[in-house]
């Protein structure tokens, strides 16, 4: 059973920074079935990034993944205020199926 | 679009089960996942399981022996079972699509949720 482990658990940052958003599998992925997920407080998630680095419609470019094999990264290039949420990390495979990372709070410095 | 809506009782008592409809509007269930996801206060997404339009499953192990998901395709609707719940299966509860486009697998559309507490 394939395990996310995503760090830091908080990201203290402020509008403009930069933000790197990290998720590490327990086993080597196919990247093409790593997601990134946005949620904000009372909302469903919402899509951003697809098979680890391809950009959700309507996403902005500042939002960029990268990486392979265990490890992922989420990059926010120059953060707006909007962008303040929890991010979560998602993987596809045949056992167990679908598997969340838990999760990556970026807040308001 | 693709509209999800999810539908059932807020409050159910422990021992019995968990019953909720995700019903699809805007578009076929057909070719794709369908999931059922859920999300206690204050913590993560838990992936509970999906069905397949055509009827085929796939349950999170932790869950597999009380959780049972039907499609229902002439009315565009799938539904999630959980049996014997107790407190800790008190969360926002969300169904949502998961398919494949070109080479890629992800989930595109989600409901928006519903809160099911469990207490007698």
């Amino acid at each position: 059973e394939i395990v996310l482990t995503q760090s830091p658990g908080t990201l203290s940052l402020s509008p403009g920074e930069r933000a790197t958003l990290s998720c590490r599998a327990s086993q080597s992925v196919t990247s093409i079935y790593l997601t990134w997920f946005q949620q904000k407080p009372g909302q469903a998630p919402r899509l951003l990034i697809y098979g680890a680095s391809s950009r959700a419609t309507g996403i902005p470019d500042r939002f960029s993944g990268s990486g392979s094999g265990t490890d992922f990264t989420l990059t926010i290039s120059r953060l707006e205020p909007e962008d303040f949420a929890v991010y979560y990390c998602q993987h596809y495979g045949s056992s167990p199926g679908i598997t969340f990372g838990q999760g990556t709070r970026l807040e308001v410095k | 679009q693709v509209q999800l809506q999810e539908s059932g009782p807020g409050l159910v008592k422990p021992s019995e089960t968990l019953s909720l409809t995700c019903t699809v509007s805007g578009g076929s269930i057909s070719s794709y996942y369908w999931n059922w996801i859920r999300q206690p206060p204050g913590k993560g997404l838990e992936w509970i399981g999906y069905i397949f339009y055509s009827g085929s499953t796939n349950y999170n192990p932790s869950l597999r022996s009380r959780v049972t998901i039907a499609v229902d395709t002439s009315k565009n609707q799938f539904s999630l079972k959980l049996s014997s719940v107790t407190a800790a299966d008190t969360a926002v509860y969300y169904c949502a699509r998961f398919g494949g486009y070109y080479k890629y697998y992800y989930i595109d559309v989600w409901g928006k949720g519903t809160t099911v507490t469990v207490s007698s």
